[in-house]
């Protein structure tokens, strides 16, 4: 159980571009949802917390404008990279928080790669 | 977990020896605990979990401590398998909005 998917796994697209990352609760469900992001060798970034039917929540120094987040399903959340350029090449992981509980699980990640 | 770094310290092991994984935490008030699993290329994978109304909780082959006062958590894995070789990350929250806060993570290289 408590298995999170992403899509896609990996995506190469040229600078300008928008990007869709979808995160999936396969197998319960979750009101709140989480978007990281990571650089090589380092710890996980927080970006925002996403909760079904509402706004996001942005961490400080997040653009919001340009991560655009929606929850639309308590099983679904998007993150969105708007206009995407080099610098904003990484690795974005979900994570779903189960509704009866405070475990995060978490997704396998979406490498981006912007030319 | 302590605030982000740039290298991750490396804990080199025996095959078959037991390892101990330390974490420091810094937010008094966080009062749920998780150790996380991430191989190359892969998301996070959750080991076990802790409350701070408890100081030892087991599970299969692996054991996490916490101390809440020095605010100190680990990790022990028994009889390391080269397969345990990843990244392992502690993370802490306070409940209140399930925010978690990672640390800085340590690379386990498990030696044959």
């Amino acid at each position: 159980g408590a298995v999170v998917s992403q899509h896609p796994s990996w995506v190469i697209c040229k600078s300008g571009t928008s990007v869709k990352i979808e995160c999936r609760s396969l197998d319960f469900q979750a009101t709140t949802m989480f978007w990281y992001r990571q650089f090589p060798k380092q710890s996980l970034m927080l970006m925002a917390t996403s909760n079904e039917g509402s706004k996001a929540t942005y961490e400080q120094g997040v653009e919001k404008d340009k991560f655009l987040i929606n929850h639309a399903s308590l099983t679904l959340s998007t993150l969105t990279v708007t206009s995407a350029h080099p610098e904003d090449s990484s690795f974005y992981i979900c994570s779903a928080r189960d509704s009866r509980g405070d475990t995060q699980y978490f997704g396998p990640g979406t490498r981006l790669t912007v030319l | 977990g302590e605030s982000v770094g740039l290298h991750l310290p490396t804990l080199s092991v025996q095959e078959g020896d037991n390892s101990i994984i330390n974490c420091a935490y810094s937010n008094s008030a966080s009062d749920y605990f998780i150790w996380y699993k991430q191989e190359s290329g892969k998301g996070p994978q959750f080991i076990i979990d802790i409350r701070s109304n408890m100081d030892k909780r087991q599970g299969q082959r692996v054991t996490v401590l916490l101390n809440k006062t020095v605010k100190h958590l680990s990790l022990q894995i028994a009889a390391t398998q080269p397969g345990d070789s990843a990244v392992y990350f502690c993370a802490d929250n306070t409940g209140a909005n399930s925010k978690l806060t990672f640390g800085k993570g340590i690379t386990l290289s498990v030696r044959p």
